[in-house]
């Protein structure tokens, strides 16, 4: 079975300050990597996707992420956030063999502080 | 391009009664997927249609079905509604691909 775990259920950050949001997974085959953001009483909008290729990838709004696939990791971050950053964030991913359905993360809560 | 979208954006509902709920997917997609994302949690799959039948499935029981029509609309139904599904419904559309793009969603709460 896949899994994925989001360590942190809220993150408070100052703003123009750097942020990791953090996520693990587990999976006995391939997968997809996906961060996507959920903004209050919004829809899931994709931030970025690995697929292949380089292990680190970049996203909208500043935001990059970095594939590990010895530490089975796939952490989210940003340079310098800012308060429109405020969101929730969800790491998910889909099996190579069968990409129908999304397995998502808990969410991590990213609050931006003046 | 039009965007995913859903109606309605809110409902209340009594438990044991039954819920339509309804999905436009995005122009030239033709997979549509369903996601219940209870209160502070991460969205849960509730199956995919492709081409009008259905594609897969999580684990959710009958009582959740769908359909999907030929201009890639799409329904989800629940019947004998129960207090756990208070919930935000998402639809999700693709094209055939891994990436799925998602409407705002429905609120659905059964008292």
């Amino acid at each position: 079975a896949q899994s994925v775990t989001q360590l942190d259920s809220q993150v408070p950050v100052f703003e123009e300050a750097p942020v990791e949001l953090r996520c693990n997974y587990s999976s006995s085959v391939s997968v997809y990597l996906f961060w996507y953001v959920q903004y209050p009483n919004q829809g899931l909008q994709l931030l970025l996707k690995y697929l292949s290729g380089s292990t680190l990838v970049k996203g909208i709004n500043g935001f990059e992420a970095e594939f590990n696939k010895s530490q089975t990791s796939f952490h989210l971050r940003k340079p310098s956030v800012h308060i429109s950053d405020t969101a929730e964030y969800f790491c998910a991913l889909i099996r190579m063999d069968s990409s129908y359905k999304l397995i998502f993360g808990s969410g991590t809560r990213l609050l931006v502080r003046p | 391009e039009t965007g995913v979208t859903q109606s309605p954006t809110h409902l209340i509902k009594t438990r044991g009664q039954q819920v339509t709920l309804r999905c436009s997917s995005q122009s030239g997609h033709n997979t549509v997927s369903w996601y219940q994302q209870a209160l502070g949690q991460g969205p849960q799959f509730i199956f995919q249609y492709y081409r009008e039948e259905e594609n897969g499935r999580g684990n959710f029981p009958p009582r959740f079905s769908g359909l999907q029509f030929p201009n890639y609309s799409s329904e989800l139904n629940v019947n004998a509604l129960e207090l756990d599904d208070s919930a935000l419904y998402l639809c999700a559309s693709g094209a055939g691909t891994y990436e799925q793009y998602f409407g705002p969603g429905t609120r659905l709460t059964v008292t």
